[in-house]
């Protein structure tokens, strides 16, 4: 199947930091969803990005889908302890209906 | 509340053994998934269906079976055949259309 790359695989960040992780690929991607997941919980979908170049916030987080549409961009600004998880990226080819996923990047804010 | 839900959330099963992982939608989603998820990896497509009584194979479909009976919902057994079934299972569904995908709660499967 495709393969997601997510960066940075983890990131330990004082509270109030900003944080940046992308998702690249090797095809085009028409859409692209960023998740968040706590231990033994299922993942919880933040935003969802449709169209290149589209740049949309939710809160303090803000995505984008790249100029290219191999890449997307996720900030984090003025981290807060509840923002610990992990993030996953999600992308759905132009053609199909599957969903393919990062690996994750597992986020440490300390207080 | 509309969500999707999925039962149990922890499941033991012995050596031999079949079990089944219950997933319910009431979104009126159209599509709906299985994925395994395993420590450090993302999440990997066993099984999905776009419509009622048709479904397809993902990546790792080998050991599991589906059926989508109902458009609500859409179990997953764990069959023995499945040698390393130790894992957290997450279900999904999508709106067609509005290609943005939910996910439930989430089952642990342990091996006894």
């Amino acid at each position: 199947g495709q393969q997601l790359n997510q960066s940075p695989q983890s990131m330990f960040i004082q509270e109030g930091e900003d944080v940046s992780m992308n998702c690249t690929s090797s095809s085009i991607f028409n859409t692209w969803l960023w998740y968040k997941q706590d231990p033994g919980e299922g993942p919880v979908l933040l935003i969802a990005l449709y169209k290149a170049g589209e740049l949309t916030s939710n809160g303090r987080l803000t995505a984008q889908f790249g100029i290219t549409r191999k890449d997307s961009f996720l900030n984090i600004s003025a981290s807060i302890p509840s923002d610990v998880g992990i993030y996953f990226c999600a992308g759905q080819l132009a053609t199909g209906n599957q969903f393919y996923f990062g690996t994750g990047t597992s986020l440490t804010v300390i207080p | 509340d509309g969500g999707i839900t999925q039962s149990p959330k922890y499941l033991f099963r012995k050596e031999g053994q079949n079990v089944t992982l219950s997933c319910e939608q009431n979104l009126n989603h159209d599509a709906m998934y299985w994925y395994r998820q395993d420590p450090g990896q993302g999440l990997r497509l066993i099984y999905y269906s776009q419509i009622v009584n048709d479904f397809q194979k993902g990546d790792i479909a080998e050991g599991y079976s589906v059926s989508r009976e109902k458009k609500e919902s859409f179990p997953l057994t764990v069959t023995s055949a499945q040698k390393n079934p130790t894992a957290f299972y997450l279900c999904a569904s999508t709106r067609t259309g509005v290609e943005t995908q939910y996910f439930g709660p989430g089952t642990r499967l342990l091996v006894l």
